[in-house]
């Protein structure tokens, strides 16, 4: 595709609820990265895959917090009962290679809102 | 762990005067990124810098890399309204993780 694309861009959730972030990487990119973005802040890093394994899920805050890319493309980033301090834009991000040496191209976010 | 330490956290500038930030790391780098994001977007990468000592441009943009590969900067000459935006620096851990700063938010009057 022409770029990463996420969804949804926005999702509001009421305390407790599971929630399901999609993200779509670059056709063909190796590497794939997850990261949760406060306001004001920069992007924290959570986890990252080269094609469909997990290599490094240090970044993961708790074990409500679980990645997915069963067939080394999309990716989806679940939040179990999810709670007010996981509101945050979640931004995924993909590279041509492995290892984060590679440029990332991030797509536009998700917009979590926990109420 | 790997920090790096960004500033300042904000700058106000008239469009048309310069603009400069570092990025401070207290363990030597193997590279460095930096990426801008516009206000409601994402971070677009800008450059990576490698080598001890290296500068790079891109038009108005001068971005350096330490001698001691622990410190970069980015300035920009001259200030444009489109300049506007957070500046993030993004340093490699020696795996895959990779830590951004805080970010200079750069904030431009015309």
């Amino acid at each position: 595709g022409a770029g990463v694309s996420q969804s949804p861009r926005y999702k509001v959730a009421k305390r407790g609820q599971d929630v399901a972030l999609r993200c779509d990487p670059i056709s063909g990119h190796v590497s794939l990265f997850w990261y949760q973005q406060a306001l004001g802040q920069g992007p924290e890093f959570l986890t990252y895959f080269q094609n469909e394994a997990q290599l490094d899920k240090s970044g993961l805050p708790s074990d409500r917090f679980f990645a997915e890319r069963p067939e080394g493309s999309v990716s989806t980033l679940k939040i179990q009962r999810t709670q007010q301090e996981d509101s945050a834009v979640y931004l995924c991000a993909s590279s041509a290679r492995q290892g984060s040496w590679e440029t990332q191209y991030f797509g536009p976010g998700t917009r979590l809102l926990v109420l | 762990g790997q920090q790096v330490m960004q500033i300042p956290q904000y700058q106000h500038v008239q469009e048309g005067e310069d603009f400069t930030t570092y990025c401070n790391s207290s363990t030597t780098l193997s590279n460095i990124q930096w990426y801008k994001q516009r206000p409601g977007g994402h971070p677009v990468f800008l450059i990576q810098l490698v080598k001890s000592g290296e500068v790079k441009k891109q038009k108005r943009l001068t971005f350096q890399f330490g001698e001691a590969k622990k410190n970069s900067s980015l300035h920009i000459t001259a200030t444009q309204t489109t300049d506007v935006g957070t500046y993030f620096c993004a340093v490699n851990t020696g795996g895959f993780k990779t830590i951004f700063g805080a970010g200079t938010r750069l904030f431009v009057k015309a």
